[in-house]
């Protein structure tokens, strides 16, 4: 089976500009969560939807964040607009109802000059 | 909330050494997860073991539940092993996972 796939790999924006990264979960899998790992620190989560409903947005930072998954199926994540502080690799993981373990996605990574 | 912690922070390897990373959790899991983050940011899964000991390649993992921690072993390293590798756990399956703070190692020729 084909596994989580995000896009784009590497964006490179200036600040004050919006990005939106995509994230296709492998295919029936109803949860989906983003994290993310910024300046070398820890990897801390953002969100979780089961389908298409936010299950857990705890971790996002501030409004200039917003995650969809309209239809249950793929998931972006809207920063609008970008700070210097950004700057990280977002990740995204999905996992199937019931099944234990993580798959995550290779991550883009966000470069905000 | 669940506090993960990992041993050393950081680590230098000559080439073909071997070495072992530590996890420690403060309460019962249900799932464990190592992961390694390559020099390119990708996140690879290496071990799902909230249990047990697995095996794979020159990879090995062992948790001990019941004392709440988990080992990583790398035999042999090479340069490519270079990266961070976290600890990842889960409380419950429907809970988001929690990383633990990394060890970023460094495998030199």
């Amino acid at each position: 089976e084909a596994g989580v796939t995000q896009f784009p790999s590497h964006s490179v924006i200036e600040k004050g500009q919006t990005v939106t990264l995509r994230c296709d979960p492998i295919s029936g899998h109803d949860n989906l969560y983003w994290y993310r790992r910024v300046m070398g620190k820890e990897i801390k989560f953002l969100l979780h939807f089961v389908k298409e409903s936010k299950q857990d947005e705890s971790g996002m930072p501030n409004n200039r964040f917003l995650a969809e998954r309209t239809g249950g199926t793929y998931s972006t994540l809207k920063v609008q607009p970008a700070e210097l502080e950004d700057s990280g690799v977002y990740f995204c993981a999905s996992s199937a109802h019931r099944v234990y373990g993580y798959t995550f996605g290779s991550g883009t990574r966000l470069t905000v000059v | 909330g669940i506090q993960v912690e990992q041993s050393p922070p950081d680590l230098i390897l000559q080439e073909g050494a071997n070495s072992t990373l530590r996890c420690n959790f403060s309460d019962s899991v249900n799932n464990l997860q190592w992961f390694h983050q390559n020099p390119w940011g990708q996140l690879i899964n290496l071990f799902y073991i909230p249990s047990g000991t697995k095996q794979n390649g020159r990879l090995s993992a062992t948790t001990v539940a019941t004392e709440r921690y988990s080992l990583l072993y790398i035999s042999s390293s090479q340069t490519t092993d270079s990266g961070v590798y976290f600890c990842a756990v889960q409380i419950t399956s429907y809970d988001k996972v929690i990383f633990g703070p990394g060890t970023s190692l460094s495998v030199i020729p």
